[in-house]
């Protein structure tokens, strides 16, 4: 089936560590996008990609980082540098321009 | 950046009501799309506008593409308990690479 994977569905961050999140997409979609959604609010873009090899800062940025190696992968790095990471973390992709995003199931991040 | 505000936060109605939500922005937007979130999900994409004034409908929902490009709004005719979750508005400038979305109506359906 073509879609996006996020894994895994739930994780936990001890106090210092880093933890990375995996996207994954079979749709030969060439952006994606990481978002953060706490309660109560809308999603919060942190970093996309339009192609390989390049990616740009969202209005979340500090305390992440991301890589684009290849088109179907798009992991995304919480870093011990962002303080409140508690949130529900989306993973999306789209086909080309004035296409709509298409979100994978999130992945839920606690602290220990 | 931009800011959209959608409303009501949260709306109950019994089964078989229809159900309006909306949202503003404080810029104009090129395109507008609606989505719904279930528990524990991503959401999924409902409707998609691109034209001011666009009327467009998708089953027993119909969304429209404000005339002055700085609003849209969701209806949901007769609904049904499935219809329960969150639905979120998104606006963009240009190309969905700058998505603003509000911050959701959560709608309950009582049977």
């Amino acid at each position: 089936d073509g879609g996006i994977t996020q894994s895994p569905k739930y994780l936990f961050r001890k106090e210092g560590q880093n933890v990375t999140l995996s996207c994954e997409q079979n749709l030969n979609h060439d952006a994606m996008y990481w978002y953060r959604q706490d309660p109560g609010q809308g999603l919060r873009l942190i970093y996309y990609s339009q192609i390989v090899n390049d990616f740009q800062k969202g209005d979340i940025a500090e305390g992440y980082s991301v890589s684009r190696e290849k088109k179907e992968s798009f992991p995304l790095t919480v870093t011990s540098a962002q303080k409140n990471p508690t949130a529900f973390y989306l993973c999306a992709s789209k086909e080309g321009a004035w296409q709509p995003q298409h979100f994978g199931d999130g992945t839920r991040l606690s602290i220990l | 950046g931009q800011q959209l505000n959608q409303s009501p936060q949260s709306m109950f109605i019994q089964e078989g009501e229809d159900v309006s939500m909306n949202c503003t922005s404080s810029s104009i937007f090129n395109t507008w799309l609606w989505y719904k979130q279930d528990p524990g999900e991503g959401p999924v994409l409902l409707i998609a506008l691109y034209k001011a004034g666009e009327l467009t409908s998708n089953g027993r929902l119909t969304a429209q593409f404000g005339i002055t490009r700085k609003d849209s709004f969701l209806n949901i005719s007769a609904s049904i308990p499935s219809d329960v979750g969150i639905y979120f508005c998104a606006g963009s400038i240009a190309g969905n690479n700058d998505m603003r979305f509000g911050a959701g109506t959560r709608l309950t359906v009582k049977p």
